[in-house]
């Protein structure tokens, strides 16, 4: 198993230019999430899936789209990018269940830069 | 909503010193309590977890247990090495979905 791979894994973008960034998880996992990652400020997430179809927001959202039409896949859109979207963006995935206790698998992350 | 507080670094020790890592919650219910390890350019790992109240995770030599008196999950060993240098997360989980909120990170550094 490859687990979870994220492409690209470093990126620059100019002010206002879109991208996608890519993660696929090859565990069966219902649950994907992406997180950004910023100095002093822990992992934050951005939006969510429970499922194939199934997406909703985390705390924060603003400036970014997701989709979920497979299990396996699981890309973020930037829309416009801006500089306060320099971060280091992580996606993890995990099994669904009642217990909510699942251990959550990480990507190795992309980093992007917006100038 | 739920928070995790876990100790500022950066934490600088000696090889086979002890380490403690002060980790602290608040949530609603009853979460489920990790620590996650970022070692330098890479994603993060699970390193132990607990599920409920007394349970102590235990890991590689590291060790936490649930506390949910002084809501509290330390994460401590014995005697450290240099291959343990790396960030350490503590975070939570519960709720109605399977969002885990973490803490700020604490950069371990272990000298020879």
């Amino acid at each position: 198993n490859a687990g979870v791979t994220q492409t690209p894994k470093f990126q620059v973008l100019k002010t206002g230019q879109s991208m996608t960034l890519q993660c696929a998880q090859d565990m069966n996992h219902e649950y994907m999430s992406w997180y950004r990652q910023d100095p002093g400020m822990g992992l934050r997430l951005i939006h969510y899936s429970v499922g194939a179809g199934i997406t909703d927001q985390g705390e924060v959202p603003n400036g970014y789209n997701v989709s979920r039409s497979t299990t396996e896949d699981f890309p973020l859109r930037l829309l416009s990018a801006a500089p306060s979207q320099t971060s280091v963006y992580f996606c993890a995935s995990s099994p669904v269940g009642a217990e909510l206790n699942y251990e959550q698998y990480f990507g190795p992350g992309t980093r992007l830069t917006v100038t | 909503g739920d928070s995790v507080t876990q100790m500022e670094g950066p934490v600088t020790l000696s090889e086979e010193a002890f380490l403690t890592i002060n980790c602290t919650y608040t949530a609603t219910g009853y979460p489920s309590l990790f620590w996650y390890v970022q070692y330098p350019g890479e994603g993060l790992q699970l390193l132990l977890k607990a599920t409920k109240a007394d349970d102590k995770g235990s890991n590689k030599g590291f060790e936490a247990t649930y506390r949910k008196e002084t809501t509290s999950f330390h994460l401590e060993k014995g005697s450290v090495q240099v291959s343990d240098s790396a960030v350490y997360f503590c975070a939570l989980s519960g709720g109605s979905n399977y969002k885990l909120t973490f803490g700020k990170g604490t950069l371990l550094t272990v000298n020879p």
